[in-house]
């Protein structure tokens, strides 16, 4: 057990709809991590959050929006979705905004868009 | 951050130590190299990390060459809850914000 909690663990939503995926980190940890893991795609760095504020961008497409809140849970909203978000979205937290930091990686919550 | 070539796949037998190999040719001289592994679809969890010198813990052994060219992830005993995907990345420590850029990593297959 990382610490970091993600919920839900599954979801199964509709092309077009709106999800959001929530995170709480480990206790202590300020910087959040959002990754997703595509069969075609592997794992791919999405956005990262440091105390409230975003710290750094990946791929992540316009569609997909994330913010970390006063105590320090995160959550990635995903909205118009289609066929190829389907995919197992990873939340990491580490105690500082820093590579040198390992990062903890929650159980991941697997979406199927249908 | 530099970029890192392994073995798409390897198998090891249980009990043997298993040596998953890392390419890094064009790593600079402030680049860490990681290890993270994946156990089917679980979160990635951290290994071990290096800068020059060897690194033990008691998960696994980092093995840097001198020219830091390559490394080498030792795994000493391995056991069939070993099985999972490897990832070797080399990244900048200083200045960066912690971002993790994965490959494709190494498939290790432990069998009885």
């Amino acid at each position: 057990d990382s610490g970091v909690t993600q919920t839900p663990k599954h979801l199964i939503t509709a092309t077009g709809q709106r999800v959001t995926l929530r995170c709480s980190p480990r206790s202590g940890d300020l910087s959040v991590y959002w990754y997703q893991q595509s069969l075609d795609q592997g794992l791919q760095f999405l956005i990262q959050y440091y105390n409230g504020e975003e710290r750094a961008k990946g791929n992540i497409l316009e569609r997909f929006s994330a913010q970390q809140f006063p105590d320090l849970h995160s959550e990635l909203n995903l909205s118009s979705l289609e066929l190829g978000d389907s995919a197992l979205y990873f939340c990491a937290s580490s105690v500082i905004s820093s590579s040198y930091n390992e990062q903890f990686f929650g159980p991941g919550t697997r979406l199927t868009v249908l | 951050d530099a970029k890192t070539t392994q073995p798409t796949s390897m198998d090891c037998a249980e009990g043997r130590a298993a040596n998953l190999p890392c390419n890094h040719s064009t790593i600079s001289g402030n680049e860490y190299v990681y290890w993270y592994r994946q156990i089917h679809s679980q979160g990635p969890q951290y290994i071990i990390h290096g800068l020059k010198n060897n690194e033990t813990n008691e998960m696994a052994s980092l093995i840097i060459t001198e020219d830091r060219k390559s490394s080498t992830l030792i795994l000493p005993h391995a056991t069939l809850r070993d099985t999972a995907v490897y990832y070797c990345i080399v990244r900048v420590v200083e200045g960066n914000t912690g971002k993790l850029i994965f490959g494709q990593g190494t498939t290790l297959q432990v069998k009885p």
